[in-house]
């Protein structure tokens, strides 16, 4: 079972400054890997796959990218409605997995 | 735009069983994968399993491998989870979520709005 490895937990950080979370894989995932955003009380939204792809609807803010197994989620200029909970999950092996999160909150 | 919708929380005592469906609408149903994804309280996301309701196939996570079955009727776009043995770790949220690529191993496009179940004596 592939181990993805979300970094920071948390990640304190300003309205309108740049947020970059980072999720790194036990083992090639290549590139299937997606994010997803989750608030309290919601169930998750896709927001990138395939790495970099953004999802319909996805604001251009956030973008995706890959280094090897080391994977980056970037918001460019949070806004107030972006605070929230980030995992990312690799689909390149069975069982899809998840990372453990990490909480953007507000500075 | 496709929308899933769950059935309603559930109150289990442990050794029972719990099913909970997720009907879709806005097409492509047949020709996708389901997937069901659980959230403990205050947790992180584990997939369980996931079916091709096209074909009927099945995959499951190991950990829950005799315990958990997942189907799907086709002609109602609805797609089940049945847990059985619940224990008080079962408490948790329990997500349908799509994937339009038609494998369960693959991103998820959609999700349910989540199903709470809790386990207790």
């Amino acid at each position: 079972e592939k181990v993805m490895t979300q970094s920071p937990a948390t990640l304190s950080v300003s309205p309108g400054e740049r947020a970059t979370l980072s999720c790194r894989a036990s083992q090639s995932v290549a590139g299937n890997l997606a994010w997803y955003q989750q608030k309290p009380g919601q169930a998750p939204r896709l927001l990138i796959y395939g790495a970099s792809t953004r999802a319909t609807g996805i604001p251009a803010r956030f973008s995706g990218s890959r280094s090897g197994t080391e994977f980056t989620l970037t918001i460019g200029s949070l806004q107030s409605e972006d605070f929230a909970v980030y995992y990312c999950q690799q689909y390149n092996n069975w069982p899809p997995t998840f990372g453990g999160g990490t909480k953007v909150e507000i500075k | 735009q496709v929308q899933l919708v769950q059935s309603g929380a559930e109150v289990k005592k442990p050794g029972s069983s719990v099913k909970v469906s997720c009907k879709a609408s806005g097409g492509a149903f047949s020709r996708s994968a389901i997937s069901w994804v659980r959230q403990a309280p205050g947790q992180g996301l584990e997939w369980m399993g996931g079916i091709i309701p096209i074909f009927g196939t099945t995959n499951y996570a190991q950990k829950f491998q005799g315990r958990v079955s997942v189907t799907a009727d086709d002609s109602t776009s609805t797609a089940y989870m049945e847990l059985s043995s619940l224990r008080s770790e079962d408490t948790a949220v329990y997500y349908c979520a799509q994937s339009l690529g038609g494998n369960p191993l693959y991103y998820f496009d959609s999700w349910g709005q989540g199903t709470l179940v809790a386990v207790s004596s």
